[in-house]
């Protein structure tokens, strides 16, 4: 079946302007997450949801970001007003309810000018 | 908080065996995962132990030991397509969170 697909592949912005990153998680899967990835560095957790349960937005490193999860399927990562330090690799991930197996998306390559 | 440490890199030679370790430091501890990521890639899983002991899935094997908040990525048989980053994650009870470790950069020499 198909995986998890993300979109933009690539996204280059002016700095100031706001982005949207859409994600679209494998069919069935009730839990979702964001992360984020510098060159060369590890994972940063930004949110998940889970089924109907409250999102854990722990993650978000200002009130620029934002996310949500229409009808718990497709997801969309909001950034107000971007910086130059926003430029990383936007990940999607799913799993089916257990979050040791996540499955992830190709990413959104986000530069920032 | 939770925090992770696992080596930054390491080199081994195609047919030989590594071990990648993994450290974590965590409240309510729910098991320990490893992705595999190649360059401009998804990270991809490999392994999950939610209790102690050694899982084996083909040529990896992964180890948790909960009382030592320890575990390692054991990788046989060396392939030069094995070259790539090599991530731990933990989850916790308390929810879905999900926190990696930096990343081992591992290369394969012939």
């Amino acid at each position: 079946g198909a995986g998890v697909s993300q979109s933009p592949s690539n996204k280059v912005t002016e700095k100031g302007k706001d982005v949207e990153l859409r994600c679209d998680p494998i069919s069935g899967h009730t839990a979702l997450y964001w992360y984020r990835q510098s060159l060369g560095q590890g994972l940063e957790f930004l949110i998940y949801f889970q089924g109907n349960s409250a999102p854990d937005k722990s993650g978000l490193p200002s009130d620029r970001f934002s996310a949500e999860r229409t009808g718990g399927s497709v997801s969309t990562l909001t950034i107000q007003r971007t910086q130059q330090e926003d430029s990383a690799v936007y990940l999607c991930a799913s799993s089916p309810g257990q979050p040791e197996t996540q499955y992830f998306g190709p990413g959104t390559r986000l530069l920032v000018l | 908080g939770q925090s992770l440490e696992q080596p930054s890199e390491v080199t081994a030679v195609e047919g030989a065996i590594v071990q990648i370790n993994c450290t974590y430091q965590t409240s309510g501890f729910y098991g320990l995962s490893w992705y595999q990521q190649h360059d401009g890639g998804a990270p991809t899983f490999l392994s999950y132990n939610g209790l102690d002991g050694l899982e084996e899935t083909g040529r990896f094997s992964s180890f948790l030991s909960r009382s030592d908040s320890y575990g390692y990525l054991l990788l046989q048989e060396l392939q030069m397509k094995d070259s790539a980053s090599y991530f731990c994650a933990v989850g916790n009870t308390g929810g879905f969170k999900t926190i990696f470790g930096a990343g081992t950069r591992l290369f394969v020499k012939a």
